[in-house]
């Protein structure tokens, strides 16, 4: 299985709730990846998990929560998010946190925020 | 990370031959050379990746020169189903090194 899915595959939220965004793998994968992006740009890296523990934070704002509850597993927790955080976000794994690692990536949420 | 230069768009005609090269003048010795393609509404998909030389598999061939400054992803007889964003991605294995996608280029397969 070189699988990863996410759930929901849309999501629409108002400024003021609270939702989450899951991921999941079955490939024994350590590290775990979320992206953002946005029409016709790159995906911009937002935070990676190695082993379980949260190894990378670029600066993302703190309505964006991450959870790892197990190396399958890896959560989006969004609360207070503004309009301009609608955008397609990406999960992906690799086996260990190392760039030349293939990053499987999940087909992604398509979040509007309202 | 060594920054990227691909160029921004390219239109092909089907059953040619497309190939896209990528620019990374500040490449470090221990950095591979990975690119990925993503369709609309999809994550990225890995094609292949190279350190130097050549490398091929079922889908693609990567040319690195000896001085490793740039990279071509040639794609061999393209057809429709190849119309994508391809992004040209240099990194390293060491530290907590991050992927950090480029530009990209977006391919257009004319019938």
């Amino acid at each position: 299985d070189t699988e990863v899915t996410q759930t929901p595959k849309h999501l629409v939220m108002g400024m003021t709730n609270k939702k989450s965004l899951k991921c999941e793998q079955h490939m024994g994968h350590r590290a775990m990846y979320w992206y953002k992006q946005k029409a016709k740009k790159p995906p911009e890296l937002m935070f990676v998990y190695s082993y379980e523990k949260l190894s990378i934070n670029e600066s993302v704002p703190s309505r964006f929560s991450p959870e790892c509850p197990n190396s399958s597993l890896l959560n989006l927790h969004l609360h207070a998010l503004q309009p301009e955080d609608s955008a397609l976000y990406l999960c992906a794994s690799s086996q260990v946190l190392r760039v030349s690692d293939e990053q499987y990536f999940g087909p992604g949420t398509r979040l509007t925020v309202t | 990370l060594a920054k990227t230069t691909q160029p921004i768009s390219m239109d092909s005609y089907e059953g040619q031959e497309v190939n896209i090269t990528c620019s990374h003048n500040n490449i470090a010795t221990n950095d591979y050379i990975t690119w990925y393609q993503q369709f609309p509404s999809q994550g990225p998909r890995f094609i292949i990746q190279g350190y130097k030389t050549k490398v091929t598999n079922e889908v693609a061939s990567l040319f690195i020169p000896a001085d490793r400054k740039s990279s071509t992803l040639s794609l061999p007889r393209v057809s429709l189903s190849d119309t994508a964003v391809y992004y040209c991605l240099v990194g390293s294995n060491f530290g907590n090194e991050k992927l950090t996608f480029g530009t990209g280029t977006r391919l257009t397969i004319i019938p």
